[in-house]
C-alpha cells in the first residue's frame, strides 16, 4: 500500500498569504496524485489532477507541482473561502489511497 | 449538470447489513469508473471500492473484502454499495464519486452508524 504523507498537520496563516502544502509517498506514483479541498459539512472538491492540473473551475490561484514521490500544493494569496483541509489522493497503485490532510486555518 | 445522489444510510446494529445507493445524471454514466469513499466522523477520507464502466473489475480496501460489493446498473444510472457484517469502525459518511483522473464530481454522502 502506498502511504501518503502530508505536512503540515496544520497551517496557520493570514488572507493573502501564500499556501504551500506537500504530499510525499512512500513509493514512486509518476503523477497520478490529485489534491481536494474538503470544508466543514461539505463533500470534497477536486482542485488538482495528475499532479499540475487544474480541475474544472478552479482558480488560477491553485497549482501543483511535483512528481514521483514529492508533490506541493501552492496556493498563492489566500482568499477567505480556501481556508479548508486539504488531501492529496494517488491513483497509481492500487488501494487507492488518500493523505492524512492538511488543515489550513485562520492565524 | 452533473449530479450525484447518494442515499440508504442509517443506524444499524453490529453484525448487520445496509444498501447504499448512488444516482447518477448529467453525464453518460456507463462511460466512467465509479468510486465509494468514506469519512469516518472527525477523520480523514479513506477510498473504499472501485467499479470499472462495464462492471467487470472491481477494488476494494483490504478492511472491507469480503464484507462489501460494489455494483452498478448502468441503464439505471445507479451505483450501489452492499455492507454486510458491519462493525463500529465502519461508522462514516459514504460518498459515491466519479472518477476521471481524480473524483471529480461527489455525492452529498450518506450517514452509517453501527452501534447497539
Amino acid at each position: 500500500e502506498i502511504v501518503l504523507t502530508q505536512s503540515p498537520a496544520t497551517l496557520s496563516l493570514s488572507p493573502g498569504e501564500r499556501a504551500t502544502l506537500s504530499c510525499r509517498a512512500s513509493q514512486h506514483v509518476s503523477n497520478y496524485l490529485a489534491w481536494y479541498q474538503q470544508k466543514p459539512g461539505q463533500a470534497p472538491r477536486l482542485l488538482i489532477y495528475d499532479a499540475s492540473n487544474r480541475a474544472t473551475g478552479i482558480p488560477a490561484r491553485f497549482s501543483g507541482s511535483g512528481s514521483g514521490t514529492d508533490f506541493t500544493l501552492t496556493i498563492s494569496s489566500l482568499e477567505p473561502e480556501d481556508f479548508a483541509v486539504y488531501y492529496c489522493q494517488q491513483r497509481s497503485n492500487w488501494p487507492l489511497t488518500f493523505g492524512g490532510g492538511t488543515k489550513v486555518e485562520i492565524k | 449538470e452533473v449530479q450525484l445522489v447518494d442515499f440508504g444510510g442509517g443506524l444499524v446494529q453490529p453484525g448487520g447489513s445496509l444498501r447504499l445507493s448512488c444516482a447518477a445524471s448529467g453525464f453518460t454514466f456507463s462511460s466512467y469508473w465509479m468510486t465509494w469513499v468514506r469519512q469516518a466522523p472527525g477523520k480523514g477520507l479513506e477510498w473504499v471500492a472501485n467499479i470499472k464502466q462495464d462492471g467487470s473489475e472491481k477494488y476494494y480496501v483490504d478492511s472491507v473484502k469480503g464484507r462489501f460489493t460494489i455494483s452498478r446498473d448502468n441503464a439505471q444510472n445507479s451505483l450501489s454499495l452492499q455492507v454486510n457484517s458491519l462493525r463500529a469502525e465502519d461508522t462514516a459518511i459514504y460518498y459515491c464519486a466519479r472518477n476521471n483522473r481524480g473524483f471529480d464530481y461527489w455525492g452529498q454522502g450518506t450517514l452509517v452508524t453501527v452501534s447497539s
